[in-house]
C-alpha cells in the first residue's frame, strides 16, 4: 500500500511565477491537508480539503489556494511566488478531518525554491 | 498563545543515554499532544501521543510526560541508539482541530 505520495520532489521558480503542487494520500483517506515547512522550523498548516472543499484554512494569503478531486488527490497552487514562499511543502492525508479519529500521514513533502 | 515552545533546538547524547526534549504551552484549549519524527529527506511521523488528562504515556523506549499545571509537557528517549537520530517536533491540537508545532529539536546519538 503506497503511503502519501508528492511531486514533484524538488521545483526551482522565479518570483513572480506560480507553482502547482500535487498530492496522492494515502489509501482510503478522504482528507488532505497542505503544510508549509521553512528551513529549521516546524511546520505551519496552510489549509485542509475534505469531500472537494476547503474545511480550514491557516494564516496565508490568498495567493496559496487549493484544489481535491473526486479521488481525493490535491493540488497547492502558489501565484505571485516570493523568495519567502521557499520551503518543503508537505501534505499530509487522514480518514477523519478532525483528527479526533485518525493521524495524519506525510508525504516526503516538495522542495520549492524561489529565486 | 497560539505558540509552542519547544527546547533545547539540538541535542547530542551517547548512544545508551536518555534523551530529553521539552515543550510549554498557553493555550488551555488545546487538547492533543503528539510527538512527531522526521528524518532527512521524509515527512515527519507520528511517534507517539497524548491528552491532557493523562499525566504519562509509554510505548517501548518513548514517554511522554505531561504537566497539565505547568503546560509542559516533555518527550524521553530511553536506551538511545544512533537510529534515533532524527529532527523531533511537538505539536498541540486547537479547538480548531489545527495542530500548532514546535520549531523542531535535532537529535545526534553518538556511537
Amino acid at each position: 500500500d503506497a503511503g502519501v505520495t508528492q511531486s514533484p520532489t524538488h521545483l526551482i521558480k522565479t518570483r513572480g511565477q506560480q507553482v502547482t503542487l500535487r498530492c496522492s494520500p494515502k489509501s482510503g483517506h478522504d482528507t488532505v491537508s497542505w503544510y508549509q515547512q521553512a528551513l529549521g522550523q516546524g511546520p505551519q498548516f496552510i489549509f485542509q480539503y475534505y469531500e472537494e472543499e476547503e474545511r480550514q484554512r491557516g494564516n496565508f494569503p490568498d495567493r496559496f489556494s487549493g484544489h481535491q478531486f473526486p479521488n481525493y488527490s490535491s493540488e497547492l497552487n502558489v501565484n505571485a511566488l516570493l523568495l519567502g514562499d521557499s520551503a518543503l511543502y508537505l501534505c499530509a492525508s487522514s480518514l477523519d478531518w478532525t483528527g479526533v479519529l485518525d493521524e495524519q500521514y506525510f508525504g516526503p513533502g516538495t522542495r520549492l525554491t524561489v529565486t | 498563545q497560539q505558540q509552542v515552545k519547544q527546547s533545547p533546538q539540538s541535542l547530542i547524547v551517547q548512544k545508551g543515554g536518555i534523551s530529553i526534549i521539552n515543550c510549554a504551552y498557553e493555550n488551555t484549549a488545546f487538547d492533543y499532544f503528539p510527538w512527531y519524527q522526521q528524518f532527512p529527506g521524509k515527512g515527519p511521523a507520528l511517534l507517539i501521543a497524548i491528552r491532557p488528562d493523562v499525566s504519562e504515556k509509554k510505548e517501548g523506549r518513548f514517554t511522554i510526560s505531561f504537566n497539565k499545571s505547568a503546560k509542559q509537557f516533555s518527550l524521553h528517549i530511553m536506551d538511545s541508539q544512533p537510529g534515533d537520530s532524527a529532527t523531533y517536533f511537538c505539536a498541540a491540537r486547537d479547538s480548531n482541530y489545527q495542530l500548532i508545532w514546535g520549531a523542531g529539536t535535532k537529535l545526534i546519538i553518538k556511537p
